[in-house]
């Protein structure tokens, strides 16, 4: 079963934050980020497996609830360059694919 | 360099005609995957393969065919049972499946158009 991502879309202006969210309905082994530009394949963001732990890149970090099967992508001082879709990509133990979200659509704003 | 290399970037299909997309990476990667994305739409699995000559049906597997018979190909064949191909195709691999904590890795995809 597909994943549930909120807000489906959000506009920002630039040096403000943002968060998105990702739950499944499924026990899940892992949460996979990446963003998306219009046209161009998804680039990876980061991973994170069950255990709760939190990870950061620069200015964007998740985490992950294991007990609740939920995830949420943490986007600080936006840029211009953070616009895209975000979509999460979940792993549980019965099928070894990712399974993804509807994705987020993320604009920054000067 | 190493990654994942798909061919064509754009790609024609007269109604009725099969067409192959071609996926080929030099990662050394065990598992690749098929993803299709309508426009606006988020990324569904079509096929994916743990292993050589090993595959399994993702969520939308009907219309299409896969092999693999290398571990650095998997063709995708859009038959003409698929009623509507048009869209953005992605393949994908990884280390070993995802279920091992490891993330997959986009080719650059094709487009795809019914004329």
């Amino acid at each position: 079963q597909q994943p549930v991502q909120s807000p489906q879309a959000v506009i920002l202006r630039e040096g403000e934050d943002a968060v998105i969210n990702c739950s499944s309905s499924k026990a899940l082994y892992s949460v996979h980020w990446y963003r998306q530009k219009h046209g161009e394949a998804p680039v990876f963001l980061m991973i994170l497996l069950k255990g709760g732990e939190q990870k950061g890149h620069e200015k964007i970090s998740a985490s992950f609830n294991e007990k609740k099967q939920q995830s949420s992508l943490y986007l600080t001082a936006s840029q211009l360059s953070y616009s895209g879709t975000y979509f999460c990509g979940t792993s549980d133990t019965g099928r070894r694919a990712l399974t993804f979200g509807s994705g987020t659509r993320l604009q920054v704003q000067p | 360099d190493g990654g994942i290399t798909q061919s064509p970037k754009y790609l024609f299909r007269k109604e009725g005609q099969n067409v192959t997309l071609s996926c080929e990476q030099n990662l050394n990667h065990d598992a690749m995957y098929w993803y299709r994305q309508d426009p606006g739409q988020g990324l569904r699995l079509i096929y994916y393969s743990q292993i050589v000559n090993d595959f399994q049906k993702g969520d939308i597997a009907e219309g299409y065919s896969v092999s693999r018979e290398k571990k650095e190909s998997f063709p995708l064949t859009v038959t003409s049972a698929q009623k509507n191909p048009t869209a953005f195709y992605l393949c994908a691999s990884s280390m070993t499946g995802t279920s091992s904590g490891n993330t997959i890795y986009f080719g650059e995809g094709s487009w795809l158009t019914v004329v």
